[in-house]
């Protein structure tokens, strides 16, 4: 069975340039969820998604950050316009419906804004 | 709401050696309590959790962590260290009511000397 697949593994912009990655759960996992996690740190929730449905998104930073999850499965999450400090890994991950704390991560992506 | 310290964001063992990794919450209800690893670029995974029951817990490779109420504790450990053990170490907390997510502490760095 694959794994939760998230694209690009490595990513290097200018500050003011967009940039977007994509995330692909494992199959039949309902809950999306995307973290970010800064060089030395845990990871910290940006967004949780309960099939296309944004159930918390307290911490994402709406004016830069976006994401969306269309048909409940694969999601994409953006940032426009990337300022230095949003260089770290942005991670995904995925669970089954109803929570039992076992996520199940990506490889992660890793940012970095010059 | 809930929080995660890790005391020591490095930890060096000798292989063959105890490895002792510490982790104290704070949580208003009861906790529901997790340790992932991260092995270099790879994604986090599960070694282990305590939901009820059992305080003792035991994890994949050979991993296990007891849940102290009284100390607020769930501290990692392991009776013999081995050179493949080395990697990023996470405590989690979370409960169940509310929003059903992870909160992170912010690693230990366990390496594994020959």
């Amino acid at each position: 069975e694959a794994g939760v697949v998230q694209s690009p593994r490595y990513k290097i912009i200018e500050k003011k340039q967009p940039v977007a990655f994509w995330c692909n759960p494992i199959s039949g996992h309902n809950t999306l969820y995307w973290y970010l996690q800064n060089l030395g740190q845990g990871p910290e929730l940006l967004i949780r998604y309960e099939n296309e449905e944004a159930v918390d998104d307290s911490q994402l930073p709406k004016d830069r950050f976006s994401a969306e999850r269309l048909k409940g499965v694969d999601s994409t999450l953006k940032i426009q316009p990337a300022e230095l400090g949003d260089s770290a890994v942005y991670l995904c991950a995925s669970s089954v419906t109803g929570f039992s704390g076992e996520l199940f991560f990506g490889e992660g992506s890793r940012l970095t804004v010059l | 709401a809930q929080s995660v310290t890790q005391l020591g964001s490095h930890v060096s063992v000798s292989e063959g050696a105890l490895v002792l990794l510490r982790c104290n919450y704070s949580s208003s209800v009861p906790p529901y309590l997790f340790w992932y690893v991260q092995y270099p670029n790879q994604g986090l995974q599960l070694l282990l959790k305590y939901t009820t029951g059992a305080t003792l817990v035991k994890g994949i490779n050979g991993f296990e962590a007891e849940f102290k109420k009284s100390e607020t504790s769930f501290h990692l450990t392991k009776p013999s260290a081995h050179m493949s053990d080395a990697a990023e170490y996470f405590c989690a907390v979370s409960v169940v009511q509310g929003a059903q997510k992870l909160v992170f502490g912010q690693g230990t760095r366990l390496t594994i000397n020959p």
